[in-house]
This record gives structure tokens, C-alpha cells and sequence, in this order.
């Protein structure tokens, strides 16, 4: 196990609902980055936070928004969903500037959208 | 679009016998490059990395090759086991620390 959490582990939610993912980062790490992972796709990055900043983004709308606590916990936040919203949210903790293979996974939050 | 992907979605192999995955990529700028294995119901789990300013990696059990030519990398399993049977991407790194994730390929193990 890498010591990443997620809660919960699966949530169903209807069109036009928000919804609220957390992350609890591994100890010592200060970067948590985001990806969305659709069914028989590879993730794509939503979001990086450091030090409770946004620290990068991919290709992803407003509506989903993100916050890092001091902590170094995180929330990824997604207004008005949408049905392609659906999908397994991954958070991975690392230290700052470190290279991919640091970047330790959490199981997942399965998001469906109705 | 993507910039990473894989020729193959489904790969099965018998056990014992040696497993290749490959992979495309299409941004030159990437000096990084990772193996990730994801199990069902987990997260992607770091198998193997490889910058540019190399052609050959081995862990253990495993082999990554990068041909930067024509911009190719493989993942080399050897004597595969039930429980490398899992989802198998290749990721890259153009900037930063931010993974480009492909589709994936599932190794599926026969007995």
C-alpha cells in the first residue's frame, strides 16, 4: 500500500449535482496531483496543488476545482456534473519536483453519474 | 488528442513465457518515461522508469527498451507470473512532473 487514502470509494451522483473527493496524502509529501480515469482509458491529469496552490492544470472545464489543505490533504471539487463525468478519480501524492515515480497512488474514488 | 498510446488493448501470454508490451509516444520534448502495472480496484503502481539519454533499463523481471528514433518504448516481462496479470501503461513526462497517461494494455496470463 502506498499510504495515499481516498474517500469514498464510490459515490453515485445525478446530472446538475456537485460533488466533494478527498485525498490524504502520504506522510512527508507536499504535491498532490489529480487525474480522471475513464472506463478502459489511462488517467489524464486534472490538476497539480502545492503548497495549497494550483500548480498546473490539463485540459479540464472550470467546474472542477480543487483546494490543499496546510495538511497537505486535498479536495477535488466537480460542479454541475455532467454523465461523462463518470469515471475513477485518482489522487497521487509526492514530494515537490520530484519525477513521476514518486508520485504514489491512491485507490480511487468510482464516480457515476445518472 | 493523446500523445501516448499502445497497438495492442489486450496481450495473453502463458505463464513462464516472456511478455512485451509496446507503446507510442509523439511528444519529442518528453526526457522521462514510466511503466505503470494497475490491478484491479487499485491505483497505478510504478514499475520502471527511463530518461532519453538511455536505450535500456532492467529491474527486476523487467526490461524497459526506448528507441527515441521512432519515438517507441517497450515493456519486457520475463518468465510472467498470475499476478502480473493486470493493466499495463506507458506515461510520459514533457514538463514537470505531470504524467501523460496512454490507454493502457491488459496482460492477460494463460495457464
Amino acid at each position: 500500500e502506498t499510504g495515499v487514502t481516498q474517500s469514498p470509494t464510490h459515490l453515485i451522483k445525478t446530472r446538475g449535482q456537485q460533488v466533494t473527493l478527498r485525498c490524504s496524502s502520504q506522510s512527508g509529501h507536499n504535491t498532490v496531483s489529480w487525474y480522471q480515469q475513464a472506463l478502459g482509458q489511462g488517467p489524464q491529469f486534472i490538476f497539480q496543488y502545492y503548497r495549497e496552490e494550483e500548480n498546473g492544470r490539463g485540459n479540464f472545464p472550470p467546474r472542477f476545482s480543487g483546494l490543499q489543505f496546510p495538511n497537505y490533504s486535498s479536495e477535488l471539487n466537480v460542479n454541475a456534473l455532467e454523465l461523462d463525468d463518470s469515471a475513477l478519480y485518482l489522487c497521487a501524492s509526492s514530494t515537490s519536483g520530484g519525477p513521476g515515480k514518486t508520485q504514489y497512488f491512491g485507490p480511487g474514488t468510482r464516480l457515476l453519474v445518472l | 488528442g493523446e500523445s501516448v498510446g499502445l497497438h495492442l488493448p489486450t496481450l495473453s501470454v502463458q505463464e513462464g513465457d516472456n511478455s512485451i508490451i509496446n507503446c507510442a509516444y509523439s511528444n519529442s520534448a518528453s526526457d522521462y518515461f514510466i511503466w505503470y502495472k494497475q490491478e484491479s480496484g487499485k491505483g497505478p503502481q510504478f514499475i520502471i522508469d527511463i530518461r532519453s539519454n538511455m536505450d535500456k533499463r532492467q529491474g527486476q523481471r523487467v526490461t524497459v527498451l526506448l528507441n527515441k528514433t521512432v519515438k517507441h518504448l517497450s515493456l519486457q516481462i520475463a518468465a510472467t507470473q498470475p499476478g502480473d496479470s493486470a493493466v499495463y501503461f506507458c506515461a510520459e513526462l514533457p514538463w514537470g512532473d505531470k504524467i501523460i497517461f496512454g490507454k493502457g494494455t491488459r496482460l492477460h496470463i494463460l495457464p
